[in-house]
C-alpha cells in the first residue's frame, strides 16, 4: 500500500528566511498531493495542493513543488513569519480507485524564531 | 451544513465506560474518513467509509473499536471499554467522491479517559 514519508519532523527558522519540507510516496499511481496546516489546538486545513499534470504550483508565499519520476514533493515557505508557526502534514492519494484512500506524512513542526 | 460537524466537543469519561462520538460530514460528501491525534502527535488513521462500498477498517487499533456510516451520511465511532491511552482528539473527514479530493476535517472531539 501507500507510504508517504515527511521529513524533517522538526524545523526552526529565522523570521524572514525560507522554509522546506520534503515528502516521498511510494505508490506510482498516487496524482493528488494536499498539503495541510495544524495550528496548536485547531483542525488541520488545506493550504495548498497539486495534482500530477503540474510540476509546480504557486500561492503567494507558499509553493509546493512535484517530481513525479523521483516520486517526491517538497512544500516551499518563503519571508516566513510568525504565524507561519503550526505542524504542517504532507499527503498523497489516487483518483483512479474510489478505494484508494488520502495518506499522511508524520507531520513536521515548524517554528520562526524571531 | 457548511463544514464538518462533530459532537461532542469535549468529552471526560471513566475508564471501562463506552463511548460514542458523531460526525456529521458536508452535504453530498461520500467519502469519510476518521483519524484519532494524541498531543503533540500525528494523524492516526482509523476507518475509512466510500459511498456503499466496503469500509477500509485496517486502522482500527482494537475489536474494542468499531465506526458505523448510516445512509452515507452521519458517523458514529464507538470506543468500548474505554482505557486511558485512547484519551486523544477524534478527528472526522469528509470529500466529494473518492481519493483525489480535497478533505476537509471537522473541529474533532477531544476525549479524556479518566
Amino acid at each position: 500500500g501507500e507510504n508517504v514519508e515527511q521529513h524533517p519532523s522538526t524545523l526552526s527558522v529565522q523570521e524572514g528566511d525560507s522554509a522546506v519540507i520534503k515528502c516521498t510516496y511510494s505508490d506510482s499511481a498516487s496524482n493528488y498531493f494536499p498539503w495541510y496546516k495544524q495550528e496548536l489546538g485547531k483542525r488541520p486545513q488545506l493550504i495548498i495542493d497539486i495534482r500530477s499534470n503540474v510540476g509546480e504550483k504557486k500561492d503567494q508565499r507558499i509553493a509546493v513543488t512535484l517530481n513525479k519520476t523521483a516520486e517526491h514533493f517538497s512544500l516551499h515557505i518563503t519571508e516566513t513569519q510568525p504565524e507561519d508557526s503550526a505542524v504542517y502534514f504532507c499527503a498523497a492519494s489516487s483518483s483512479y480507485s474510489s478505494a484508494s484512500k488520502i495518506i499522511f506524512g508524520s507531520g513536521t513542526r515548524l517554528s520562526i524564531r524571531p | 451544513g457548511a463544514g464538518v460537524s462533530q459532537s461532542p466537543s469535549n468529552k471526560v469519561t471513566e475508564k471501562g465506560k463506552d463511548v460514542e462520538l458523531r460526525c456529521d460530514p458536508i452535504s453530498g460528501h461520500t467519502a469519510l474518513y476518521w483519524y484519532r491525534q494524541s498531543l503533540g502527535q500525528g494523524l492516526e488513521f482509523l476507518i475509512y467509509f466510500q459511498g456503499n462500498s466496503a469500509p477500509d477498517k485496517s486502522g482500527l487499533p482494537s475489536d474494542r473499536f468499531s465506526a458505523e456510516r448510516t445512509g452515507g451520511s452521519v458517523s458514529t465511532l464507538t470506543i468500548q471499554r474505554t482505557q486511558q491511552e485512547d484519551s486523544a482528539v477524534y478527528l472526522c473527514a469528509s470529500s466529494e467522491h473518492s481519493s483525489g479530493n480535497t478533505i476537509y476535517f471537522g473541529e474533532g472531539s477531544w476525549l479524556t479517559v479518566v
